[in-house]
């Protein structure tokens, strides 16, 4: 079957790094999402992995490792606002999206 | 970005009626329309693909006379939750692409309709 797992809850602080890994097992690749989605809210774009490597975007950094069947979203300099769960998706050879369960993220001051 | 428009936002019914949610793509041709599911602290759920002026593609467990998905146009698609029974009670958000955006990945999302059946 097609699994796709990231840690249920973590915590940070205001102003510090913290990653959150993915790992998939999908029939097929064609790419990697990360999203945010804030309570009660649809969930927002973050990323796209479709080769190896780190992707950066401003605060937000997404690394694709696909022999390894992982990734990781990077945040750095968190911010309150940024309290919110993050969902890993995959893409499979059907096109079809595979979504995980996501991580919610506390940050603490 | 694209923007993508789901109405209402919140709906109460009693238990038997119909609700009818609506999903609008403001700025470009939806050729296809994703309906997803979200019970609490759980990841969304593809219940049904639409593509315009076709016949939905539900997934596996998902009645298809139950959540009614009609996608006339280009720019609208509505689900609607027949006889709806308090276990539908759920968070439903759909999701619009175009060729383009859909060879991008990125997918846009409308706000979402939180539906409690009493």
């Amino acid at each position: 079957g097609q699994n796709i797992d990231q840690p249920t809850e973590m915590t940070a602080t205001e102003g510090a790094i913290v990653q959150i890994n993915c790992t998939y097992q999908t029939s097929g690749f064609n790419g990697l999402f990360w999203y945010q989605q804030h309570a009660g809210e649809a969930p927002t774009f973050l990323s796209y992995n479709v080769l190896d490597g780190l992707e950066e975007k401003g605060r937000f950094s997404s690394f694709l490792s696909r022999s390894k069947g992982y990734s990781y979203l990077l945040l750095k300099e968190l911010q309150m606002k940024d309290s919110a769960s993050y969902l890993c998706a995959v893409r499979d050879s059907n096109y079809q999206l595979i979504w995980g369960a996501g991580t919610k993220l506390i940050i603490k001051p | 970005g694209a923007v993508v428009s789901q109405h209402p936002s919140r709906v109460i019914c009693k238990s038997g009626t119909s609700v009818k949610i609506e999903c609008r793509s403001l700025d470009f041709q939806a050729t296809t329309m994703f309906w997803y599911r979200q019970f609490p602290k759980q990841s969304l759920m593809l219940m049904a693909t639409s593509n315009e002026g076709s016949k939905a593609t539900y997934e596996q467990g998902v009645e298809k006379d139950k959540f009614l998905i009609n996608h006339a146009s280009l720019t609208l698609s509505t689900l609607t939750v027949t006889s709806a029974h308090p276990e539908d009670s759920s968070f439903y958000i759909c999701s619009a692409s175009d060729r383009v955006v859909y060879s991008t990945g990125e997918l846009f999302f409308g706000e979402g309709s939180r539906l409690t059946v009493l």
